[in-house]
């Protein structure tokens, strides 16, 4: 059981270049979230899906953009990379329902933009 | 505006000691309440949770207290060890929410 599986783990981009995080999920998990890791800022929500074909804004969207066309994928893209971007990527799951349900995180996408 | 507020920063205890982590929020509505545990390198684990309805939970060296009137609700690690060293973050959220709103983070030391 794989759980959380983000890719790549490490990526340098240069300013303007666009790329996609990759997450999976193998735990039937309808619900889907996107967090990044600042230094002194804790976790804060990008994006977040509730399910296949539904996504909406988290506290920090601006600069990234997500779909989710299965149960278990939901990626990240940053259409035009910025410094200000530079940062941990964490992607979490957790079961369907309230949200008093442990979440799930993978182990992180650091990436750095030049 | 931050939702949840969490202190100190960083803590440095001794090993065998009692660690000490302060969180408060705003928002009435929430309801529940984790502690999650992160090593370096590694994704946050769930490491406790509580809910407003008991103002105590322990498990093992960790417990949760909640004071529902303040707002608040601490972790308390008995016994720290070396092992015990990692970022630990309060988190808060609701039963109408769909998201997660995490404090800042304290970053543990126990020396040993």
């Amino acid at each position: 059981n794989a759980g959380v599986t983000q890719t790549p783990k490490f990526q340098v981009l240069k300013t303007g270049q666009s790329m996609t995080l990759q997450c999976a999920q193998d735990m039937n998990h309808e619900y889907m979230s996107w967090y990044r890791q600042d230094p002194g800022m804790g976790l804060r929500l990008i994006h977040y899906s509730v399910g296949a074909g539904i996504t909406d804004q988290g506290e920090v969207p601006n600069g990234y953009n997500v779909s989710r066309s299965t149960t278990e994928d939901f990626p990240l893209r940053l259409l035009s990379a910025a410094p200000s971007q530079t940062s941990v990527y964490f992607c979490a799951s957790r079961s369907q329902g309230a949200p008093n349900q442990p979440q799930h995180f993978g182990d992180g996408t650091r990436l750095s933009i030049l | 505006q931050q939702q949840v507020k969490q202190s100190p920063q960083s803590l440095i205890v001794q090993k065998g000691g009692i660690s000490i982590i302060n969180c408060a929020y705003e928002n009435t509505a929430f309801d529940y309440f984790p502690w999650y545990q992160q090593f370096p390198g590694k994704g946050p684990a769930l490491l406790i949770a509580i809910r407003p309805d008991v103002s105590e939970k322990k498990e093992g060296r960790f417990t949760i207290s909640f004071n529902k009137s303040a707002k608040q609700f601490s972790l308390h690690i008995m016994d720290s060890q070396p092992g015990d060293s990692a970022t630990y973050f309060c988190a808060a959220s609701s039963q109408a929410g769909t998201a997660l709103i995490f404090g800042k983070g304290t970053t543990l030391s126990v020396s040993s």
